[in-house]
């Protein structure tokens, strides 16, 4: 069955980076893309970006910027989300989700569990 | 990227149906047919429940039924159960992007 296996909690400072992985397995896994969404305490989800896992194509949402980098690792069916300079309010749960492999799209039909990200001095 | 307007609480009695809007501009959600809708039950991830306006997939009981018009779409949910309250999310695509609505919490009272 289809699986994403994120990793796990994490505590950071401000300015420092978090690199999030999001382990696939039940699917092959270049066939489709990884979305990355974040959703702060009692917030909303939040959109970061995509990234193909056919052809490592990215999309951003236009807040992250150059601020953070989707990769993946197709010998270990892993996706990779880093975030850089942290702030507080970068603390959320960050998951990864199932995506289709072409472009960015809006059907996420499998989730990883989320990783809590704290942002704290 | 702005997101997507939903009103933050609906409410409905056992039984009864309830529709969730959701509404963007001509940009994402009235320009393209690739709306999906999103439940999440407190400290868990979201779960799929409608994609491409209003394909179910497999598994997804046939009370809940979205549609699209214009730059609003909706989720109504028949047939309203106590489990059902929870917190839906719509979200579309924006042309390379995708963007999440506010969230809506669904009572039932």
């Amino acid at each position: 069955q289809v699986q994403l296996v994120q990793s796990g909690a994490e505590v950071k400072k401000p300015g420092a980076s978090v690199k999030v992985s999001c382990k696939a397995s039940g699917y092959t896994f270049t066939s489709y893309g990884i979305s990355w969404v974040r959703q702060a305490p009692g917030q909303g989800l939040e959109w970061m970006g995509w990234i193909s896992a056919y052809n490592g194509n990215t999309n951003y949402a236009q807040k992250f910027q150059g601020r953070v980098t989707m990769t993946t690792d197709t010998s270990t069916s892993t996706a990779y989300m880093e975030l850089r300079s942290l702030r507080s309010d970068d603390t959320a749960v960050y998951y990864c989700a199932r995506a289709i492999a072409a472009r960015p799209s809006p059907n996420f039909d499998y989730w990883g569990q989320g990783t809590l990200v704290t942002v704290s001095s | 990227q702005s997101a997507l307007t939903q009103p933050r609480s609906v409410s409905g009695s056992p039984g009864q149906s309830v529709t969730i809007s959701c509404t963007g501009t001509s940009s994402d959600v009235g320009g393209y047919n690739y709306v999906s809708w999103y439940q999440q039950h407190p400290g868990k991830a979201p779960k799929l429940m409608i994609y491409d306006v209003s394909k179910r997939p497999s598994g997804v009981p046939d009370r809940f039924s979205a549609s699209k018009s214009g730059n609003t779409a909706s989720l109504t949910i028949s047939g309203l159960q106590a489990e059902d309250e929870v917190d839906y999310y719509c979200c579309s695509y924006v042309g390379s992007y995708a963007v999440f609505g506010g969230g809506t919490k669904l009572t039932v009272l």
